[in-house]
């Protein structure tokens, strides 16, 4: 069956360490996969998308990659602060028909 | 720009009855996009529409319904309430074809007693 999976524990940092949230899919052939931030009460938050061709991409504090062999994508937050501390979620569209599949959600605590 | 916005913000019904929620897209974004999110099940896709048409259905029941304007602003019906649809109902929009970034709106909290 399809799955996309994140850790669901919570991700407890210290300030100014890198975050390392990690998505993991089975049986999708996405041809992209998206990463959104969420905070309590609110709407999720386009952070980046990453196409099947790219093995890497990044934005300011954050970097994502994506490994199509493993079907992994990883989400760093270098140099985190506590404004960090939020629930990420990944997002894939496995028939570029608009139809977002989105992962359970890690949350991420960073610690002052 | 505004953004995504949705009404209304919360709302209380009980078993049976049936709710209509709405949401105005970003100004120029044609395609709208539901998505119920529970702590159990996390963020589901329902349905998408572009254009007054809906083009893609996620796996709910036929109590859920949907439907477009001309002006893309978009409504979703529950009919026949039951408890497990209280639930946080978000609705986001994107402008191109391409299925790129979502915006999405801040969501009604729908609690059914």
């Amino acid at each position: 069956s399809q799955k996309i999976e994140q850790n669901s524990e919570a991700l407890n940092i210290q300030e100014g360490k890198t975050a390392t949230l990690t998505c993991n899919y089975t049986n999708y052939s996405p041809a992209y996969l998206q990463w959104y931030r969420q905070d309590p009460g609110r709407g999720p938050v386009f952070l980046l998308l990453i196409r099947e061709n790219e093995k890497e991409k990044r934005k300011e504090r954050l970097k994502v990659t994506f490994d199509t062999t493993l079907k992994q994508s990883l989400f760093h937050i270098t140099a985190s602060q506590p404004a960090d501390s939020a629930t990420y979620l990944c997002a894939l569209d496995s028939s570029n028909t608009g139809k977002l599949i989105f992962g359970q959600g890690t949350t991420l605590q960073v610690k002052p | 720009k505004a953004g995504v916005t949705q009404t209304p913000r919360y709302l209380i019904k009980t078993r049976g009855q049936q709710v209509t929620l709405s949401c105005s897209p970003i100004s120029g974004h044609r395609s709208v996009s539901w998505y119920q999110q529970t702590p159990g099940q996390g963020l589901q896709f329902l349905f998408e529409y572009f254009s007054e048409t809906q083009r893609n259905k996620g796996n709910f029941p036929g109590r859920f319904s949907g439907r477009q304007f001309s002006n893309s602003r978009s409504e979703m019906n529950v009919s026949t309430l039951e408890l497990g649809d209280s639930a946080l109902y978000l609705c986001a929009s994107t402008s191109s074809l391409t299925y790129n970034e979502q915006f999405f709106g801040p969501g009604t909290r729908l609690t059914v007693l």
